[in-house]
């Protein structure tokens, strides 16, 4: 079974300001962890994945994300938030076993606003 | 544009309607996804394609939803006997096979209403 938790419905920061939009996960083999972003009225649109290798992950529009093992977690970060980058911001895990479903499960989402 | 197109892009129909949903998924994917979000959920997996053959459907898919690619080019979904419960926003993504299969390009998806 694979899971996908993203504890904050919502997270306020101030322009200029870091973001971290925090995710963590659960999987029974090697996870395969993704950020999406979903503007409104819009489809979602991929930011960044993790599969191996370095875990610091870098993806489109300055975001980062740190794959910590022990930790579980997967969080998304940004050095300094554009009022630009408010949006619902989606953290998704598959199974990377061999064998396993080339399905995501997606987390609920967490609403960025990002205030001027 | 050459992403991932859904038509229509709303839908509002009565209560016991049929209603039947397309995607055009990107071109050179063969991987295709049904998924439906609801206000304040994540994308949940309704079926998934490689090529024509669905290899994969969710326990959410009931006997009333169907979903077809027949030429393993755009797909469709649709939903017998409609109910307030199908209320939801469908989409659909695309991925390819090769170095990337795990990237998932969406479509903007389609929203029905069901009254």
């Amino acid at each position: 079974a694979q899971s996908v938790a993203q504890p904050e419905d919502q997270v306020n920061v101030a322009e200029g300001n870091p973001l971290t939009v925090k995710c963590t996960y659960s999987v029974s083999g090697n996870p395969y962890l993704f950020w999406y972003v979903q503007y409104p009225n819009r489809g979602l649109q991929f930011l960044l994945k993790y599969i191996t290798g370095d875990n610091l992950v870098k993806g489109s529009y300055g975001f980062e994300a740190e794959f910590n093992k022990s930790q579980t977690s997967f969080h998304l970060k940004k050095p300094s938030a554009l009022v630009s980058d408010s949006a619902l911001y989606f953290c998704a895990v598959r199974d990377g076993a061999s064998g396993g479903s080339y399905i995501p499960t997606f987390g609920r989402g967490t609403s960025l606003i990002v205030h001027p | 544009d050459t992403g991932v197109s859904q038509n229509p892009r709303h839908k509002i129909t009565k209560r016991g309607q049929n209603v039947t949903f397309r995607c055009d998924p990107i071109s050179e994917h063969n991987r295709l996804y049904w998924y439906r979000q609801t206000l304040g959920q994540g994308p949940e997996f309704l079926t998934y394609f490689q090529n024509e053959a669905q290899l994969e459907k969710s326990r959410l898919l009931s006997d009333r939803f169907s979903a077809e690619r027949p030429k393993g080019s755009f797909s469709t979904l649709e939903i017998q006997r409609t109910e307030q419960g199908d209320s939801a926003m469908y989409l659909c993504a695309s991925s390819p096979t090769g170095g990337s299969t795990d990237t998932q390009y969406f479509g903007p998806g389609t929203r029905l209403t069901v009254l």
